[in-house]
């Protein structure tokens, strides 16, 4: 079955260290984005990618990494210059189509969800 | 830059009452519309959407109609359920992929 898969589900990180959050998706969409998710502040985007080998800041970028080096994949490195990072992250996934080339009609996909939590 | 302005919560209703959630948008260009759903524990799941002005997107007694003279996008159900409980996010698509913060809709029996 064709789906996003983000893995671990829970995420324990000490202060100082860096962690990696995967997601993989096997639906051949061209864009991916990741959001994090804090209670009453809805979803914040954190990184995007359009197409592989490229990515943009969204508009929490700072303390952030990200990769696209291939089609299915989209890491999304939490450095230890991330001050808060004890949140719940979120990536989708989305066909683009069209002329227009960006997507703008087409559902997103998301995955189940990393809980990250700084001990 | 774009961005999306939607109801706060928490809206408590009870079963059979109607649901309305305020949504607005700012954008430069011509952006598609959308609602999710968010169930407990889990990612976000689309419920409906719209491409262009005055369409109505609909699905599972929800609608929304895109208005572009008041640039909104407000979601309406006539009748709730239990199981319509759940986080209600509006978001729009430019070049970008953005939500609102998020309405929780509790239904009481």
């Amino acid at each position: 079955d064709g789906g996003i898969t983000q893995s671990p589900k829970y995420l324990f990180r000490k202060e100082g260290q860096n962690v990696t959050l995967s997601c993989e998706q096997n639906l051949n969409h061209d864009a991916m984005y990741w959001y994090r998710q804090d209670p009453g502040q809805g979803l914040r985007l954190i990184y995007y990618s359009q197409i592989v080998n490229d990515f943009q800041k969204g508009d929490i970028a700072e303390g952030y990494s990200v990769s696209r080096e291939k089609k299915e994949s989209f890491p999304l490195t939490v450095t230890s210059a991330q001050k808060n990072p004890t949140a719940f992250y979120l990536c989708a996934s989305i066909l683009v189509t069209g002329l227009v080339g960006r997507g703008k009609d087409t559902e997103a996909f998301f995955g189940q969800g990393t809980r990250l939590t700084v001990v | 830059g774009d961005s999306v302005t939607q109801m706060e919560g928490p809206v408590t209703l009870s079963e059979e009452a109607c649901l309305t959630i305020n949504c607005t948008y700012t954008a430069t260009g011509y952006p598609s519309l959308f609602w999710y759903v968010q169930y407990p524990g889990e990612g976000l799941q689309l419920l409906l959407k719209a491409t262009k002005a005055d369409d109505k997107g609909s699905n599972k007694g929800f609608e929304a109609t895109y208005r572009k003279e008041t640039t909104s996008f407000h979601l309406e159900k006539g009748s709730v359920q239990v199981s319509d409980s759940a986080v209600y996010f509006c978001a729009s698509n430019d070049y970008k992929l953005s939500f609102g913060a998020g309405t929780t809709v509790t239904v009481r029996a």
